[in-house]
């Protein structure tokens, strides 16, 4: 079974500039989770997907970060503009339905650095 | 909200002996899920162990057990015969519909 997949593994930008982190989760997992991992901190949680729908962005900077579902697949998570708050490694997990949406499957994650 | 906590920033061990690693939490629901992640240097974080709350008994996967005290509201982990790829932080996680709190994690490090 393929894991979960994301890219880029590393991304330098500048303060005020755009990123774009991408997921693919492991196949027929209907649940799609981004959290942000702060150096140091336990992982914090961005944005929770059910298929392609939003089921809790609570916790999403709705100011800077933007983030989809495309066809309850595939998701990206996008920041602009980037602080120098955000320098962080952004994680993608995913679960299946039921209980097995609480059993999380991560991703290698996104190591961002905002200089 | 849910508060996880891991009083232990980072602990060591000699290869072969046993390490308990400690998490407490703050809930007022009665039925949810408990996690030990490990997140290995430069890796990425993979399930270590799972505890459902209305379980009585302790969990255990080979080498590793739980000891969940659900009136205390603690979860600690016990890793057995420690190997050198035990090297890694480690994560406890409280889980309720599908939305789970992380500690801040227990560096551990088992010493040759």
């Amino acid at each position: 079974e393929a894991g979960v997949a994301q890219s880029p593994r590393y991304k330098i930008i500048e303060k005020r500039q755009s990123v774009a982190f991408w997921c693919n989760p492991i196949s027929g997992h209907a649940t799609l989770y981004w959290y942000q991992q702060i150096l140091g901190q336990g992982p914090k949680l961005l944005i929770q997907f059910q298929n392609n729908g939003v089921v809790d962005d609570s916790q999403l900077p709705k100011d800077r970060f933007s983030a989809e579902r495309l066809k309850g697949v595939d998701s990206t998570l996008k920041i602009q503009p980037a602080k120098l708050e955000d320098s962080a490694v952004y994680l993608c997990a995913s679960g299946g339905t039921g209980y097995g949406a609480n059993v999380l499957t991560f991703g290698a994650g996104s190591r961002l650095t905002v200089l | 909200a849910q508060t996880v906590t891991q009083s232990q920033p980072e602990m060591s061990v000699q290869e072969a002996e046993t390490v308990t690693l400690s998490c407490t939490y703050d809930t007022s629901e009665n039925n949810y899920y408990l996690f030990w992640y490990k997140q290995p240097p430069s890796r990425q974080m993979i399930l270590v162990i799972r505890q459902e709350a209305y379980k009585q008994q302790n969990a255990t996967e080979n080498r590793f057990s739980v000891n969940f005290q659900k009136a205390a509201k603690s979860f600690s982990l016990k890793i057995s015969d420690s190997q050198l790829g035990d090297t890694a932080m480690y994560f406890c996680a409280f889980t309720r519909g599908g939305k789970s709190t992380f500690g801040d994690g227990t560096t551990l490090t088992v010493k040759p």
